[in-house]
């Protein structure tokens, strides 16, 4: 099946910087989702990104298809933003969403 | 629309006894998803239906685990003979799926501890 593959595990900002987290996907993926887990264990969801870019206030995610990747920027950030970011993968030609480890982001005040 | 929720939130349970959780998706939402979660790990992928089918079953299944959703409304996923290493956070998702978007929503999960 498809591994789904999240980097970097852990980071550790100062509030206000900016950040680039990625994901990897070993195949063919119908759809491409980014989450955000916070400390209570909500996981939400932040963009439905099969390809393209797509913007959201200081967020903004990027899925280039033909390279199995996708990225997840996160701008000015705020202490609020310090939860786990989790990508999800749904397999091609099946109905198996596959999550990645996660980064877990720590945004210090 | 109060989004997907899920009952119980917690459950305790000795080793051995059978549970059941359940989950109402948010309405009109064909699709719905469970998953476990393990302390520092991401969701499992543990099963999926559209309506009330029943399409995609995990192979971390095992014969202890079944889930149905009768009707396509809510559903249920219930394990039997519990053993301890099924503590963990069981979550529900929904989705409607359109041409440009099957964004899954998550429930807030109900935490099982298997004493």
């Amino acid at each position: 099946g498809i591994q789904v593959e999240q980097s970097p595990p852990d980071l550790i900002l100062q509030e206000g910087a900016n950040s680039t987290l990625r994901c990897n996907f070993s195949d063919s993926v119908n759809n491409l989702q980014w989450f955000h887990q916070n400390p209570w264990g909500q996981l939400i969801n932040l963009f439905y990104i099969p390809s393209g870019t797509k913007q959201n206030g200081r967020l903004s995610a990027t899925t280039v298809a033909t390279e199995r990747y996708s990225l997840l920027y996160i701008s000015s950030s705020q202490t609020t933003d310090s939860g786990v970011y989790f990508c999800a993968a749904l397999e091609a030609g099946g109905f198996k969403t596959i999550f990645g480890a996660g980064t877990r982001l720590f945004v210090k005040a | 629309d109060t989004g997907v929720s899920q009952d119980p939130r917690h459950k305790i349970t000795k080793r051995g006894q059978n549970v059941t959780f359940r989950c109402d998706p948010i309405s009109e939402h064909n699709r719905l998803y469970w998953y476990r979660q393990t302390l520092g790990q991401g969701p499992e992928f543990l099963t999926y239906f559209q309506n009330e089918a029943q399409l995609e079953k995990s192979r971390l299944l095992s014969d202890r685990f079944s889930a149905e959703r009768p009707k396509g409304s809510f559903s249920t996923l219930e394990i039997q003979r519990t053993e301890q290493g099924d503590s963990a956070m069981y979550l529900c998702a929904s989705s409607y799926t359109s041409g440009y978007t099957d964004t899954q929503y998550f429930g807030p999960g109900t935490r099982l501890t298997v004493l």
